[in-house]
């Protein structure tokens, strides 16, 4: 089986900097995802960690750690748009269905 | 980019009625396409998966004679809820593989809020 763990909310002042975790045990693996999502809107891709270590992308950072199970996202430089769900998840089996963690939802405040 | 054209958005049915959604890959061809539920505050959850010219593979719980999946070509698969009841009532939203490797992502359609009244 598998198990995505991700805290579910969140709570951050605007300016600041947030790191959101995201622990996993799944039976082999491909790379891992981290998605935002707006209330009533599709995912929207944020980053693709399928080696160890950090990778940054503007604002947004993700790091892997394949031997602890473990991700994060660390936001820097808070927005007030930047509250949302971020949805850590993982492709399995032989199609790489991607499973999703049950979120974390952000508040950014000002 | 790809682009999963998903609809309808917003759908409102009676309970014990029929919905179709339909989800249309617009510039790629989908072999494999995904089916989600999400209800509110809740994350997305993997319904089935859809792959062209065969039957879907449901999840563990989801009932296949109620979530009809057909995925009959390579641009279109469709879910359909049959005999709705309120409690089906939530977010569905399909995505497709591309090029059938995770590092080439997935993308998503819009969403379709189903609500059965």
């Amino acid at each position: 089986g598998q198990n995505i763990d991700q805290p579910t909310e969140m709570t951050a002042t605007e300016g600041a900097i947030v790191q959101i975790n995201c622990t996993y045990q799944t039976s082999g693996f491909n790379g891992l995802f981290w998605y935002q999502q707006h209330a009533g809107e599709a995912p929207t891709f944020l980053s693709y960690n399928v080696l160890d270590g950090l990778e940054e992308k503007g604002r947004f950072s993700s790091f892997l750690s394949r031997s602890k199970g473990y991700s994060y996202l660390l936001l820097k430089e808070l927005q007030m748009k930047d509250s949302a769900s971020y949805l850590c998840a993982v492709p399995l089996g032989g199609y790489n269905k991607l499973i999703f963690g049950a979120g974390t939802r952000l508040a950014v405040h000002p | 980019g790809a682009v999963v054209s998903q609809h309808p958005s917003r759908v409102i049915c009676k309970s014990g009625t029929s919905v179709k959604i339909e989800c249309r890959s617009l510039d790629f061809q989908a072999t494999t396409m995904f089916w989600y539920r999400q209800f509110p505050k809740q994350s997305l959850m993997l319904m089935a998966t859809s792959n062209e010219g065969s039957k879907a593979t449901y999840e563990q719980g989801v009932e296949k004679d109620k979530f009809l999946i057909n995925h009959a070509s390579l641009t279109l698969s469709t879910l359909t809820v049959t005999s709705a009841h309120p409690e089906d009532s939530s977010f569905y939203i399909c995505s497709a593989s591309l090029q059938g490797a995770p590092n080439y992502g997935y993308t998503f359609g819009s969403g379709t809020r189903l609500t059965v009244v």
